[in-house]
């Protein structure tokens, strides 16, 4: 069965600090990862998908098959990036997503 | 707005009333998914419709739900006999198949939720 893991529930890094935020995933086929981010009273949207390699609001996020991780990362971060982040996994014939338990990161001023 | 729309954003309800969520998927877009989430969790998958099929339901959808999504336009979430243990928020997601390529991938967009409070 497939399996999405965030090990932190909270993470606090200061502005201007590198910040990386942890996935691991277990899956047997080929997969495909997403990270999704919720930002304080709004709804829940995609910021990167590791199909397409881009770097978003500075984010960028590299697949390790070897390490089944999908570890999302900022060289520098800033306040306005203070949200819940969900690290998800598609699958199946329907394409669903599994969803880790979210990790919500605060930068400090 | 191009969004997915939920209705209504909050529905309290007392324990054995039955419930109806509606989900407005974006226009063009063929795939709707139901997720549910409870407090500290993320979204854990309901089931999935392709235009007016419902091809996929979780175990975690019990014979007191039921959804639909008639001529493959909006969709409906009914709870039956509500129990406290059903309290959380629902969510819709839409998706279009799209193409590159480096690959294909089906990128899902979600509404707002419908937080369910069962008292």
């Amino acid at each position: 069965a497939q399996r999405v893991t965030q090990p932190e529930k909270l993470l606090s890094v200061f502005k201007g600090a590198p910040v990386e935020l942890k996935c691991n995933y277990s899956y047997s086929g080929s997969p495909e990862l997403f990270w999704y981010v919720q930002y304080s009273r709004q709804r829940l949207q995609l910021l990167l998908r590791h199909i397409s390699r881009e770097s978003i609001k500075g984010f960028t996020a590299d697949l390790n098959k070897g390490e089944t991780s999908f570890h999302l990362k900022k060289p520098f971060a800033q306040e306005e990036d203070s949200a819940m982040y969900y690290c998800a996994l598609s699958h199946g014939s329907a394409r669903q997503l599994t969803f880790g338990s979210g990790t919500q990161l605060t930068v400090l001023p | 707005d191009t969004g997915v729309s939920q209705d209504p954003r909050h529905k309290i309800t007392k324990r054995g009333q039955n419930v109806t969520f509606r989900c407005d998927p974006i226009s063009e877009h063929n795939r709707l998914y139901w997720y549910r989430q409870t407090l500290g969790q993320g979204p854990e998958f309901l089931t999935y419709f392709q235009n007016e099929a419902q091809l996929e339901k979780s175990r975690l959808l019990s014979d007191r739900f039921s959804a639909e999504r008639p001529k493959g336009s909006f969709s409906t979430l009914e709870i039956q006999r509500t129990e406290q243990g059903d309290s959380a928020m629902y969510l819709c997601a839409s998706s279009l198949l799209r193409g590159s390529t480096s690959g294909k991938t089906y990128e899902q967009y979600f509404g707002p939720g419908t937080r369910l409070t069962v008292t």
